[in-house]
């Protein structure tokens, strides 16, 4: 299975500013997934990112709050605009492996004030 | 429109017994379930998943069967070990993702 190293791990954010989360894979995949994690809530899918293209979002998600990039097949980057404190929530990213097996990064905490 | 629910939020067992999580879904087109287990301040674990065309998984203490007319899934874990406490999370595969229920936390009483 894939490794992902996911950065950073926690934040504390002033509102009205921006956080950009990092995510590394230690092989090349096709498809690279970011999701949310409200506060005793699921796992809520933010978008979807093929390398070379744009970013698919689903419903309720768009690219000017949660812009995301996609240089490589190995990296991926999501950032949150414009933070207000109902944006406090657990990031994570996750790749689909051969399967289908989906890997998830550590998760980035991030607590907006 | 919750297509993935957990609908009890918590469990508790002894050590050594079965642990039942139950998981339906409302989306037919789903053709992979899996299940992940999440400690805090780590991201969520693969334990095992399954199939739409089967009927049951097994891998060690792990089972998990899938009964399509009725839309349900479940995880059986057996024998339950203190170190199986976490929440685990029952998802559901259409259109290459994944579609998560809110899971259930578990307990498991030494």
């Amino acid at each position: 299975s894939a490794v992902i190293s996911q950065k950073p791990s926690r934040d504390i954010c002033q509102r009205g500013t921006s956080l950009t989360i990092q995510c590394q894979v230690d092989s090349q995949v096709t498809m690279m997934f970011w999701y949310r994690q409200q506060p005793g809530q699921s796992l809520t899918l933010i978008a979807t990112a093929n390398q070379g293209s744009e970013a698919t979002y689903e419903s309720g998600f768009v690219i000017d709050k949660f812009p995301i990039s996609r240089p490589n097949l190995t990296f991926s980057t999501l950032t949150v605009s414009n933070m207000s404190p109902e944006d406090s929530s657990i990031y994570l990213c996750s790749v689909e492996t051969f399967g289908p097996y989906y890997t998830f990064g550590s998760g980035t905490r991030l607590t907006v004030v | 429109d919750q297509q993935v629910k957990q609908n009890s939020p918590s469990l508790s067992v002894q050590e050594g017994r079965i642990s039942i999580l139950n998981c339906d879904y409302t989306n037919s087109m789903f053709d992979y379930f899996l299940w992940y287990k999440k400690y805090p301040a780590e991201g969520p674990t693969f334990l095992i998943s399954i199939s739409s065309i089967k009927d049951k998984n097994e891998d060690g203490r792990f089972t998990v069967f899938l009964n399509k007319s009725a839309k349900h899934l479940s995880l059986h874990i057996v024998p339950s070990q203190p170190g199986d406490s976490a929440v685990y999370f029952c998802a559901a595969r259409g259109d290459s993702k994944l579609t998560f229920g809110k899971g259930i936390t578990l307990s498991v009483r030494p």
